[in-house]
């Protein structure tokens, strides 16, 4: 067990460009979370998957982002035309739903995304 | 979503106990308590968790007040690696999906 793992950990993009984050979450972990996190705040939600099936998405997740969970494994969050307001930690979290009392979530580090 | 209060920071002296408050007037009976706690350039960690019944685990304490409308975090000797935000969340668990709202947290100072 490696922990999630979040790739890369900083990306510097100019306004306009897409970027894409990978996620990849501790094996046999059924469910999988993007959170976003600005500085002095917690980290916000914004989507999950239960294995492959995208099953909420926040209001904060405009139509310039994405996210894919394609075969139920890794996943990732594409934000096309990025705007300075973008730039924050992208958080991935897993977790392994079962008995409901023991769900944990287990985060990565992040992606630092800084959008000049 | 049900709302916590917790102070915006603390301080504490290694190696001595720290009580982490957390305040939840309007918690539901099917509400979890939970604690995560974020180190520096790090992604949030699990630290605790409870319904009703004080708690243990190698990390921390977890006191719940009797009528739950408040619980404190206990670290029973900070060392520097505690030093982090501490979130306090409620968490219904057991009611569909239900997802992890974090707050602004309690940031912990641990001096040496």
């Amino acid at each position: 067990d490696t922990g999630v793992s979040q790739n890369p950990r900083h990306k510097i993009t100019k306004r306009g460009q897409n970027v894409t984050f990978r996620c990849d979450p501790i094996s046999e972990h059924n469910r999988l979370y993007w959170y976003r996190q600005t500085l002095g705040q917690g980290p916000e939600f914004l989507t999950y998957f239960q294995n492959e099936a995208q099953l909420e998405k926040s209001r904060l997740l405009s139509d310039r982002f994405s996210a894919e969970r394609p075969k139920g494994s890794f996943s990732t969050l594409e934000i096309q035309r990025t705007e300075q307001g973008d730039s924050a930690m992208y958080l991935c979290a897993s977790s392994l739903v079962g008995r409901a009392t023991n769900e944990k979530l287990f985060f990565g580090s992040g992606t630092q995304l800084s959008v000049l | 979503d049900a709302k916590t209060t917790q102070p915006n920071s603390m301080e504490s002296n290694e190696e001595e106990p720290v009580h982490l408050p957390c305040n939840h007037s309007t918690i539901s009976g099917t509400d979890y308590i939970h604690w995560y706690r974020q180190l520096p350039s790090q992604g949030p960690e699990y630290v605790i968790h409870g319904l009703t019944s004080n708690v243990n685990n190698r990390m921390a304490s977890l006191a719940i007040a009797e009528d739950r409308k408040s619980s404190t975090l206990i670290l029973h000797r900070a060392t520097l690696r505690d030093a982090a935000v501490y979130y306090c969340i409620l968490w219904d668990m057991n009611t569909g999906f239900q997802k992890l709202v974090f707050g602004t947290g309690t940031r912990l100072l641990v001096s040496p």
